[in-house]
Formats: C-alpha cells, structure tokens, sequence
C-alpha cells in the first residue's frame, strides 16, 4: 500500500532555510506525481503545488513561486521541500501527498519559525 | 482560482445521519472529493469523484451532488467520525479545498 514518510519537526530562525523530505514506498515512485500542501496552525489545507517524479518538473501554486523550491531524490524515491529565507508566516505543518487525488498522505512535519 | 464553501462546525449525536455540504463558485463537473482529519493526523480520502467511497471507508460514509452542490453523508454518526472534514476539486487548476467542516459529537 502507499506509504509516505516524512522527516521530523524542524526549528528554525527567520531568514533560514529548511529542507522537509518525503520517501514514498509501496508503488513505483515515477509514476505518479507528488503534492506538498501547508496547514497552518489551526487552519485548513492550502495547496502549495507538485512535482512530476518521472520528469522533475515542478509546478508551484502562485503563492508559493519563489522561495519554496521542490526536488527530487529518485533513487532513494524521495520528494523534497526547501523552503529558503523562512518567514514567521511559514510556521505551518508541510505535508506531502501523492497523485492522483491525494490519494495517500504523509505524517506531516512541523516547522516552527522563532527568533 | 475556485473558491470552495463549507460550514464551519456541526454539533451532532452518535446515530444521528449528519450531511456536510459543499459548494463551489463555479462548476466542478463531478471532480470533488471529501477528506477527514483527525486532530493531530494527516487528512485521509474518504469519497472520491463525489460518490465513490475509497477502499477500507466504512459504508456509512455516501458522497453526492454535481455541478456546485455537494453532500457527504454519514448515517449513523459513530464517536469516532470526530474529526474535520474537507471537501476539494480538481475539475479546475489550481486544485483547492474547501475551508473545512468541523464534526463534534455531543
């Protein structure tokens, strides 16, 4: 079955950067994309955009275009999220979920953006 | 981008039948689909192209409606249904979710 594991909680300043990974097992990782979407806390889900595993190619929703930068490990069928020059605002929890349909989800990770 | 509209909270009695609504700006065909979260948990799939219950989804669980206008349906509420639940379309890009239903029981 689809499983998705993502890494552990993150602490980070403002102006830092921070690298969240997702390792999918269960299928063939190239043939479906991956989601990443934000919670923040307390809030709903907000989609942040995917990433074509078989070509790389990512495609970011228009509030999420410029430091969030998705990437690819696909020998170890891992999905990356870097989110540089962290802002208070980025405080959230950052899931990944695979296509089609947000069939399957990871656990989230949580980052914490304090001074 | 499609802007997707649930009612914020529901307050309902295990064994009671519970409709959570949905309703999009513009249509979305049949490409709607329901999540639940459970406090601290990642969401789950529970209802796929508005009908079709995901595999291991309990048959409580029924989705409904096309075009705008979209029902998700659990009849009876178990205490365990206690969770928030999201509707999202993915007729139009960008995909978006609805702002989320919150199910408690009494």
């Amino acid at each position: 079955q689809i499983q998705l594991v993502q890494s552990g909680p993150e602490l980070k300043k403002p102006g830092e950067s921070v690298k969240i990974s997702c390792k999918a097992s269960g299928y063939t990782f190239t043939n479906y994309g991956m989601y990443w979407v934000k919670q923040a806390p307390g809030q709903g889900l907000q989609y942040m955009g995917w990433i074509n595993t078989e070509t790389g190619k990512p495609t970011y929703a228009d509030d999420f275009k410029g430091r969030f930068v998705f990437f690819l490990e696909t020998s170890a069928s891992t999905a990356y999220l870097q989110i540089n020059n962290l802002k208070n605002e980025d405080m959230a929890t950052y899931f990944c979920a695979r296509r089609p349909l947000f069939m399957g989800w990871g656990q989230g990770v949580m980052v914490t953006v304090s001074s | 981008d499609t802007v997707l509209t649930q009612s914020p909270a529901l307050a309902v009695s295990p064994g009671e039948r519970v409709t959570i609504s949905c309703r999009a700006s513009e249509s979305v065909s049949t490409l709607m689909h329901w999540y639940q979260q459970k406090p601290g948990q990642q969401p789950t799939l529970l209802i796929y192209l508005a009908s079709n219950l995901e595999s291991g989804v309990p048959a409580r669980f029924s989705g409904s409606g096309s075009g705008t206008d979209f029902t998700l349906t659990i009849d009876p509420v178990e205490a365990d249904d206690t969770a928030t639940y999201y509707c999202q379309q993915s007729w139009n890009d960008p995909p978006t979710f609805g702002g989320g239903t919150k199910l408690e029981l009494k």
